[in-house]
């Protein structure tokens, strides 16, 4: 088993551009959360899913940030018109189905993000 | 609010010397608490988790409910521990899962 695959996992943007951040789960699982780490601070929670299901957006900024995990193949962090306080590191991490609060998150190395 | 708090962001000991990584949290009901660690280069893991009650590699963690406490802990320190580590609480309800982090503290071992 691979692990939680991010690709890719450096990404440079200007100002104004579209970032797309994509999220490979361990085989078998079914949940994925994004997290997002700024400089000298912790890992916040973005975004949960489930496949074809947000479960829980409560850390998502409001604007120009959308999640999805379809059916088939990765899940994708979008970010719209990016600006300099995008610049972080992006982790994923998933679970298996039936996974609660309690259950352990595989995490991925992350993409570090900088907007010029 | 549920929160997670890390005071030192640095510790730095001798190798051989005990350690502790203190971690406060703020949560109104029955908390779920783990600690990951990120070795240099490599992602972040599962350390431990409180519900199991278990020791990886010399490091234990009580939760201590009364002081809102779960500091991770471990006698005799080898440089191999020199990474980060981050506190984190299980938080949700049904089956959500998410993770509220600490900002992390840097393990020093010295030789």
């Amino acid at each position: 088993n691979a692990g939680v695959m991010q690709n890719p996992r450096h990404l440079v943007r200007r100002r104004g551009q579209e970032a797309r951040l994509r999220c490979s789960p361990m085989k078998g699982h079914s949940h994925v959360y994004w997290y997002r780490q700024l400089p000298e601070e912790g890992l916040k929670f973005m975004v949960y899913l489930q496949k074809e299901n947000i479960i829980d957006e409560s850390g998502m900024p409001k604007e120009r940030f959308s999640a999805e995990f379809p059916k088939e193949g990765p899940s994708i962090l979008r970010i719209q018109q990016v600006v300099r306080g995008d610049s972080a590191a992006y982790f994923c991490a998933s679970s298996p189905p039936g996974t609660s609060v309690t259950d352990t998150q595989y995490f991925g190395p992350g993409t570090r993000l900088t907007v010029l | 609010a549920q929160r997670v708090t890390q005071p030192e962001k640095l510790l730095s000991v001798f190798k051989g010397a005990p350690v502790e990584l203190k971690c406060n949290y703020s949560y109104s009901g029955s908390p779920e608490l783990f600690w990951y660690v990120q070795y240099s280069r490599q992602r972040l893991q599962l350390l431990l988790r409180h519900i199991s009650r278990e020791s990886i590699k010399g490091f234990t963690a009580d939760l201590n409910k009364g002081e809102t406490s779960f500091h991770l802990k471990k006698p005799f320190a080898q440089e191999e521990d020199s990474a980060m580590y981050y506190c984190a609480l299980g938080w949700g309800s049904g089956n959500t899962g998410k993770l509220i982090f600490g900002q992390g503290t840097t393990l020093q071992v010295k030789p």
